[in-house]
C-alpha cells in the first residue's frame, strides 16, 4: 500500500515562497501521475497540478504564473512551490497518487500539511 | 473550467436512514465523476470512480450513478461511520474540479 507524506513549513511570510516535499513510500513514482491538492478553511478541494514521473507538469490556470512541481525519482519524492503567496493561500496542501486511468481519480492521499501565510 | 456544484450542502440524517447527494456538472462530463469521503482533519477517501465504480474495500451501501451532467451517491442504511464531507471530482478536462463538499451529520 502506498503511502505519502508531506512535509515543509508551515508558516510562510507573504510574498516569499510555498515549499512542500511530498515523500513515496511503499512503492515507486514510476508509472504514475502525481499531484498536489489545497483545501482552504471551510472551502472545496482544489487541485493544484500534476507531474508524470518522468516530467511534465501541468498545472491549474488560476495558479499558473506562481506554482512549480518538480519530481525527485531518486529520493520517491516530488515537491510544490508556489510564490509571492498571500493571505488567500493559508490552506492544508494535500499531495497524492493521480489522475490515475481513464476515469482520472486520486486513489491515495498524504494526510495534509496546514500552510499559514502571515508574518 | 468545469463548473461542479453538489446539493444539499449539508444534510442531517439518522443511522439506518438512506441519504442522496447530487452533484451536477456545468457541461457534459460523460461519466468522468468521482466520489469523495472525506472526514475531520483527515484526507480525503475514495470511494466512487467512473460515477459507478465501487473502490475496492468500499462498503455496499455506497453507490453511485448519472452520465452527462448530473449524478448521485446515495447510501443505504447509514452506519455511525459514515457522518462526513462527501465529495464529487469531475476528470473530465483540466483543471480537475470539486464540488463544494456536502456535510453529512447526524440528526
Amino acid at each position: 500500500q502506498v503511502q505519502l507524506q508531506e512535509s515543509g513549513p508551515g508558516l510562510v511570510e507573504p510574498s516569499e515562497t510555498l515549499s512542500l516535499t511530498c515523500t513515496v513510500s511503499g512503492g515507486s513514482l514510476r508509472s504514475y501521475y502525481w499531484s498536489w491538492f489545497r483545501q482552504s478553511p471551510g472551502k472545496g478541494l482544489e487541485w493544484i497540478g500534476q507531474i508524470f514521473y518522468s516530467g511534465g507538469p501541468r498545472y491549474t490556470p488560476a495558479l499558473m504564473s506562481r506554482v512549480s512541481i518538480s519530481v525527485d525519482t531518486s529520493r520517491n519524492q516530488f515537491s510544490l512551490k508556489l510564490n509571492s503567496v498571500i493571505a488567500a493561500d493559508t490552506a492544508v496542501y494535500y499531495c497524492a497518487r493521480g489522475p490515475l486511468t481513464v476515469a482520472g481519480f486520486f486513489d491515495s492521499w498524504g494526510q495534509g500539511a496546514m500552510v499559514t501565510v502571515s508574518s | 473550467d468545469i463548473q461542479m456544484t453538489q446539493s444539499p450542502s449539508s444534510l442531517s440524517a439518522s443511522v439506518g436512514d438512506r441519504v442522496t447527494i447530487t452533484c451536477r456538472a456545468s457541461q457534459n462530463i460523460n461519466n468522468y465523476l468521482n466520489w469523495y469521503q472525506q472526514k475531520p482533519g483527515k484526507a480525503p477517501k475514495l470511494l466512487i470512480s467512473a460515477a459507478s465504480t465501487l473502490q475496492s474495500g468500499v462498503p455496499s451501501r455506497f453507490s453511485g450513478s448519472g452520465s452527462g451532467t448530473d449524478f448521485t451517491l446515495s447510501i443505504n442504511s447509514l452506519q455511525p461511520e459514515d457522518f462526513a464531507t462527501y465529495h464529487c471530482q469531475q476528470s473530465f478536462a483540466s483543471p480537475y474540479t470539486f464540488g463544494q463538499g456536502t456535510d453529512l451529520g447526524i440528526k
